[in-house]
């Protein structure tokens, strides 16, 4: 049974410095994963998605890394800003279905 | 492109009502269809994967008879939840699949249920 576990839970950061959210799960055999936002009462937003053949994806100042034979993957957020702050969730898709982990509540002190 | 619409974007009902959530592929044809719960400050938990023309398949403990799901059409997906009570309140998030060739998921913008 996949289980994604996503490190730290809560994280508070001042404005500008650099950031990693960790994200594992337990079984190497996924299609993809992908980072996602979600802000407080909405839906989600896709970030970066990970073919399983990659090993890292990047969009402006978000970096994502995936080591499918550890189950890791991470987020890199350089530069934080305020309007960072929000939930990042982490997501194994197995081509039958996506597994969420429990997400990181991020916050960015400014 | 690859865009999920859902409607309503909030609802709110009585005790022992029924509602009816709408899932929308707008510009891209939809193989599979998912519904997810989430509650407050938890994460997004899958409930049932629906494919087009037939039944849909439910997680284990996620009543099928409370929650209705039909997949009529490549392009929608609804889900109905019966004689609904407050526990039921949640926001239900939809996500299809067809929309590129990586068979990604694209989600809905979410529906906020809550019952009186």
């Amino acid at each position: 049974k996949q289980e994604v576990t996503q490190i730290p839970a809560a994280l508070s950061v001042p404005e500008g410095e650099n950031l990693v959210l960790n994200c594992s799960f337990t079984d190497s055999a996924i299609y993809n994963l992908q980072w996602f936002r979600q802000d407080p009462g909405k839906g989600l937003t896709s970030l970066l998605l990970i073919q399983s053949s990659q090993r890292e994806q990047t969009s402006g100042r978000l970096n994502a890394s995936l080591d499918k034979s550890s189950g890791r993957s991470t987020l890199y957020i350089a530069a934080s800003q305020p309007g960072d702050s929000a939930t990042y969730l982490c997501a194994v898709d197995r081509d039958d279905k996506i597994i969420f982990g429990k997400g990181t509540r991020l916050h960015i002190l400014p | 492109g690859a865009v999920v619409s859902q409607h309503p974007s909030w609802v709110i009902c009585k005790s022992g009502t029924s509602v009816k959530i709408e899932c929308r592929s707008l510009d891209f044809q939809a193989t599979t269809m998912f519904w997810y719960r989430q509650f407050p400050k938890q994460s997004l938990m899958l409930m049932a994967t629906s494919n087009e023309g037939s039944k849909a398949t439910y997680e284990q403990g996620v009543e099928k008879d409370k929650f209705l799901i039909n997949h009529a059409s490549l392009t929608l997906s609804t889900l109905t939840v019966t004689s609904a009570h407050p526990e039921d309140s949640s926001f239900y998030i939809c996500s299809a699949r067809g929309g590129n060739s990586y068979n990604e998921q694209f989600f809905g913008p979410g529906t906020r249920l809550t019952v009186l």
